[in-house]
């Protein structure tokens, strides 16, 4: 069965650097979404993405935050300047489509460490 | 946020009985709700989903009931197996509407 796949699973980063985590989405899916878990705590929506443009994004998904489509596969998260509170699971997810009811395919998540 | 709620940390059920698994939300809004499993160190994994049309949605061991009118709905697998333990989660969403609202999970336990 097709999966959506995250690298790294686990990133170690200083705080205030910068880091893109990486996603592969599901081959024919059109919609792309990344959300976040932090420890002990509900999983949030950051944002979602569609056609090239974000569609959607959260009050969480500030300046700090950015996604892109490098090409026809990736789908990639980046936080500038990244924070303690930035520590949590991410979780990239996509959908064939938004309009009938398709439910989101999560992949297995990138823990993000920042120390 | 407390839109979507899952009132129970956890649950634990002997192998092979119902295991029933609540979820309340409040916006009326919602139109389309999900279950997810999720073991630990993977990602959350789609079980099954009921649209606001339906009241009812059975797949294999896996039913989710909807009742609209008290904004609730519940997850029932039967029998349970051991492989059924794991965290699960509630979600919706609004049509036209990317972003699901989870609610906090319900640790399911299998006893042999």
């Amino acid at each position: 069965e097709p999966e959506v796949t995250q690298t790294p699973s686990h990133q170690v980063t200083q705080m205030g650097q910068e880091v893109i985590l990486r996603c592969v989405p599901i081959s024919n899916h059109l919609y792309f979404y990344w959300y976040r878990q932090i420890l002990g705590q509900k999983v949030e929506f950051l944002v979602s993405f569609y056609n090239n443009e974000i569609s959607e994004k959260s009050e969480i998904f500030d300046d700090q935050f950015s996604v892109e489509r490098p090409d026809g596969s990736n789908f990639t998260l980046k936080i500038r300047s990244t924070k303690l509170e930035d520590s949590a699971m991410y979780f990239c997810a996509s959908s064939q489509h938004d309009l009938s009811n398709q439910p989101q395919h999560f992949g297995d998540g990138t823990r993000l460490s920042i120390l | 946020d407390q839109q979507v709620k899952q009132n129970s940390p956890s649950l634990s059920v002997q192998e092979g009985r119902i295991s029933i698994l609540n979820c309340d939300y409040t916006n009326s809004m919602f139109d389309y709700f999900l279950w997810y499993k999720k073991y630990p160190a993977e990602g959350p994994t789609f079980l099954i989903s009921i649209s606001s049309i339906k009241d009812k949605n059975e797949d294999g061991r896996f039913t989710v009931f909807l009742n609209k009118s008290a904004k609730h709905l519940s997850l029932h697998i039967v029998p349970s197996q051991p492989g059924d333990s794991a965290v699960y989660f509630c979600a919706a969403s609004i049509q036209g509407a990317q972003k699901l609202v989870f609610g906090q999970g319900t640790r399911l336990t299998i006893n042999p």
